[in-house]
C-alpha cells in the first residue's frame, strides 16, 4: 500500500548522543516535511524539502538537520544541540504544488 | 507573525449532535486552508480543505466555513459519532504545502 512510514514508533536516548529519525514515502511525492509535536500544542515545522537535494529549514530548526538524496527518504537527525528533543515527530509529504499533507505515524522520542 | 489558533482548546458533545469547531487565523494573505484530524497515538489525516476563495464547502458529514471578513474558520460535524473523538487541527497552508497549524482543539463524544 502506498504512504509514508516513519521508524521507529517509540525511541529512546541519553542526552548528549545524536539520533536519527527515518521516514520513507511510496507515493512519489516531491515535498517532505517534518514537523514536531509537544503535548497539547500544534506542529511545528522544523525542515521541508520540495525537491531532491535541496532542503530549507522551518520555524525550528535549530538542533536540527536533514537530508534528502532521494525523492523517497527524508531522514531528520536531532542533534546534541537540540536543548529539548523530548517530543513526538512527524513526518509528511505532499505534491508540488497541493497544499494538502499526508502524514506518517509519527516517531516518539524520549531523552533521558 | 502569522499564527493560526483555535478559539477552545476542549469540546464535549453527545452522541448525535452537531459538533462546530472554531479557529482563528491572522495571516489575511493565506490561500488554502485544511482541517485535520488527529487521534492518539498517530498522524494528523486530512478531513477538508478550502480555498480563500470560497465561503462554504461540505463534504461527507463536514462542513468546512470560511469567513474572511473577521478571519474565521469553522468545522462543522453533522451527527457526531464516537469515531469522531481526536484532535482537530487547522492549518493555514501556502501553495508550496508549507502549513502553519493551531493548538487544537479535543474532541469528546460522549455516548
Amino acid at each position: 500500500d502506498g504512504g509514508i512510514t516513519q521508524s521507529p514508533k517509540y525511541l529512546f536516548r541519553k542526552e548528549g548522543q545524536n539520533v536519527t529519525l527515518s521516514c520513507e514515502q511510496n507515493l512519489n511525492h516531491d515535498a517532505m516535511y517534518w514537523y514536531r509535536q509537544d503535548p497539547g500544542q500544534g506542529l511545528r515545522l522544523i525542515y521541508y524539502s520540495q525537491i531532491v537535494n535541496d532542503f530549507q529549514k522551518g520555524d525550528i530548526a535549530e538542533g536540527y538537520s536533514v537530508s534528502r538524496e532521494k525523492k523517497e527518504s527524508f531522514p531528520l537527525t536531532v542533534t546534541s544541540a537540540q536543548k529539548n528533543p523530548t517530543a513526538f515527530y512527524l513526518c509528511a509529504s505532499s505534491i508540488e504544488g497541493q497544499s494538502v499533507a499526508f502524514f506518517g505515524q509519527g516517531t516518539r522520542l524520549t531523552v533521558v | 507573525g502569522e499564527s493560526v489558533g483555535l478559539h477552545l482548546p476542549t469540546l464535549s458533545v453527545q452522541e448525535g449532535d452537531n459538533s462546530i469547531i472554531n479557529c482563528a487565523y491572522s495571516n489575511s494573505a493565506s490561500d488554502y486552508f485544511i482541517w485535520y484530524k488527529q487521534e492518539s497515538g498517530k498522524g494528523p489525516q486530512f478531513i477538508i480543505d478550502i480555498r480563500s476563495n470560497m465561503d462554504k464547502r461540505q463534504g461527507q458529514r463536514v462542513t468546512v466555513l470560511l469567513n474572511k471578513t473577521v478571519k474565521h474558520l469553522s468545522l462543522q460535524i453533522a451527527a457526531t459519532q464516537p469515531g469522531d473523538s481526536a484532535v482537530y487541527f487547522c492549518a493555514e497552508t501556502d501553495n508550496a504545502g508549507k502549513s502553519t497549524f493551531g493548538d487544537g482543539t479535543t474532541l469528546t463524544v460522549k455516548p
